[in-house]
C-alpha cells in the first residue's frame, strides 16, 4: 500500500533556528502534499498545499516567509520552519496524494519543540 | 466553503456495543472522504476511504457509508473493544483535505 514516511519524528531547537521536515512517498508519486499542524486537542489545521513543480498555496494566517515549503519531485516534498519561536511548537503531520479521487496517505507526524 | 461538522465531539460506551460516528459536510461536490484513527501524539491511520461514486465501504468491524446528496456519512463500529479507543477524524477531498474536528472515543472495558 502507499506509504508515507515523515522524518525526523521529534525534534528540539533553540529560538531562533530552523528546522527542516521531510515528507517522502515511498512506493509512489505524489503530485500533492499537504502540510498541517496540530495544536494539542485541537483538530488538524492545513497549512498548505503543494503541487510538484509549483508553489505551494497557503492558507490564510500561514507566513509562507516562515514555514517554506519545498515541492521539488514526485517523492519529497519539504517543511523548513524559519527562525522558529516557542509558539510555533507544535505537531506537523504531512500527507500526501496522487490523483484527486485517490486517498491520502500521512506521513506519522513531526512533533516539533522548540526552547 | 466546505465545512466538516462531527457528532458527537466525544463519546463513551462500553465494550461490546456497537456504535455510530456521524460526520457532515457542507458542499457535496467531493472527491471521496476518508475516515482515519489519531492515537494520542500519532499521525493518523486511514480506516476507510468511500469515492464520490460509492455508498459504503467495510473493513472487518467497520463500516462506513456514504450520502453525498444529504452531505452525512456515518462510521459504524461492531462490537467495540478497548484498543478502538482513540480520535476518529473524517475528512472530505474537493481542492483540498477538510477534516472535521473529530469524535473522541472511550471504550470502557
Amino acid at each position: 500500500g502507499a506509504v508515507v514516511s515523515q522524518h525526523p519524528s521529534w525534534v528540539i531547537c533553540k529560538s531562533g533556528t530552523s528546522v527542516k521536515i521531510e515528507c517522502r512517498s515511498l512506493d509512489f508519486q505524489a503530485t500533492t502534499m499537504f502540510w498541517y499542524r496540530q495544536f494539542p486537542k485541537q483538530s488538524l489545521m492545513l497549512m498548505a498545499t503543494s503541487n510538484e513543480g509549483s508553489k505551494a498555496t497557503y492558507e490564510q494566517g500561514v507566513e509562507k516567509d516562515k514555514f517554506l515549503i519545498n515541492h521539488a519531485s514526485l517523492t519529497l516534498s519539504t517543511l523548513t520552519v524559519t527562525s522558529a519561536h516557542p509558539e510555533d511548537s507544535s505537531f506537523y503531520i504531512c500527507s500526501a496524494s496522487g490523483k484527486p479521487n485517490y486517498g491520502y496517505t500521512f506521513g506519522s507526524g513531526t512533533r516539533l519543540t522548540v526552547v | 466553503k466546505q465545512e466538516v461538522t462531527q457528532i458527537p465531539a466525544a463519546l463513551s460506551v462500553p465494550e461490546g456495543e456497537n456504535l455510530v460516528l456521524n460526520c457532515s459536510f457542507t458542499d457535496s461536490a467531493i472527491y471521496n472522504l476518508q475516515w482515519f484513527r489519531q492515537d494520542p501524539g500519532k499521525g493518523l491511520t486511514s480506516l476507510l476511504l468511500i469515492q464520490s461514486s460509492q455508498r459504503e465501504q467495510t473493513s472487518g468491524r467497520l463500516n462506513a457509508s456514504l450520502d453525498k446528496s444529504s452531505g452525512r456519512s456515518t462510521l459504524y463500529i461492531a462490537a467495540s473493544q478497548p484498543g478502538d479507543s482513540a480520535t476518529y477524524l473524517c475528512a472530505v477531498r474537493d481542492d483540498k483535505i477538510i477534516f472535521g474536528k473529530g469524535t473522541r472515543l472511550h471504550i470502557l472495558p
